[in-house]
């Protein structure tokens, strides 16, 4: 069974520039979240989506979207980026039944860099 | 602020020795779950506990949870150098969706 993908691994943008970023949840998982990893905030979570539909929003500004598709698949996207969105974004799928108790998938991240 | 504070932040042991981190958390939580991260990779879940569970294992591994403290503790036993990570813990708070909450995480340095 494939892992979660993130695409690309790598990017490097300029400033006021804007970004997607895409994942592939595990399949058959229909829950994915985004987090925002870096040195000085930690892992802070960005939102949630389930069955296309944002479930659940971290404290980002209007700057931080997403979406996901019918086939789970999500992307995010951030809008004039500046220097301070440099991080590491992780996805996480899970299967969520509903419960909250399942264990999430993570990938590998893309690492933004905002020069 | 982080809803799960882990303690302490960093740590660096000799292999073979034992392992202890701990973590806070404000809020009733659903379940509590243990990620490892390996430097600026993806996290790794290694063990999830219910509310109403006090001690679980996994090979080398032991969490034990107190709800009445908000606590959690993940002890890691006969470390290897392999171990060499940072380890978070994370809660899920049931907000009309999902939300897991991470917290700063404490990273662990194994000698060999």
């Amino acid at each position: 069974k494939a892992g979660v993908t993130q695409t690309p691994r790598y990017l490097i943008k300029t400033r006021g520039q804007q970004v997607t970023l895409s994942c592939s949840p595990i399949s058959g998982h229909r829950s994915v979240s985004w987090y925002q990893q870096t040195p000085g905030q930690g892992l802070q979570f960005l939102f949630e989506y389930f069955s296309e539909t944002q479930r659940n929003k971290g404290n980002f500004p209007g700057r931080f979207s997403g979406r996901q598709f019918s086939n789970s698949r999500s992307e995010m996207n951030v809008s004039t980026l500046e220097l301070g969105d440099s991080a590491l974004y992780l996805c996480a799928s899970s299967w969520a039944p509903g419960t909250g108790n399942t264990e999430a998938f993570f990938g590998q991240g893309t690492r933004l860099t905002v020069v | 602020s982080q809803q799960g504070e882990e303690d302490p932040q960093a740590l660096s042991i000799q292999e073979g020795e034992n392992a202890t981190m701990n973590c806070s958390y404000k809020t009733s939580i659903n379940n509590l779950q243990w990620y490892r991260q390996n430097s600026g990779r993806g996290l790794v879940h290694l063990i999830l506990i219910r509310s109403n569970e006090r001690e679980k294992h996994s090979g080398r591994l032991r969490v034990t949870l107190d709800t009445s403290k908000k606590s959690s503790s993940l002890l890691i036993t006969a470390s290897r150098a392999a171990d060499t990570a940072s380890y978070f813990c994370a809660t899920v708070l049931n907000t009309g969706g999902f939300k897991t909450i991470f917290g700063a995480g404490t990273r662990l340095f194994v000698k060999a």
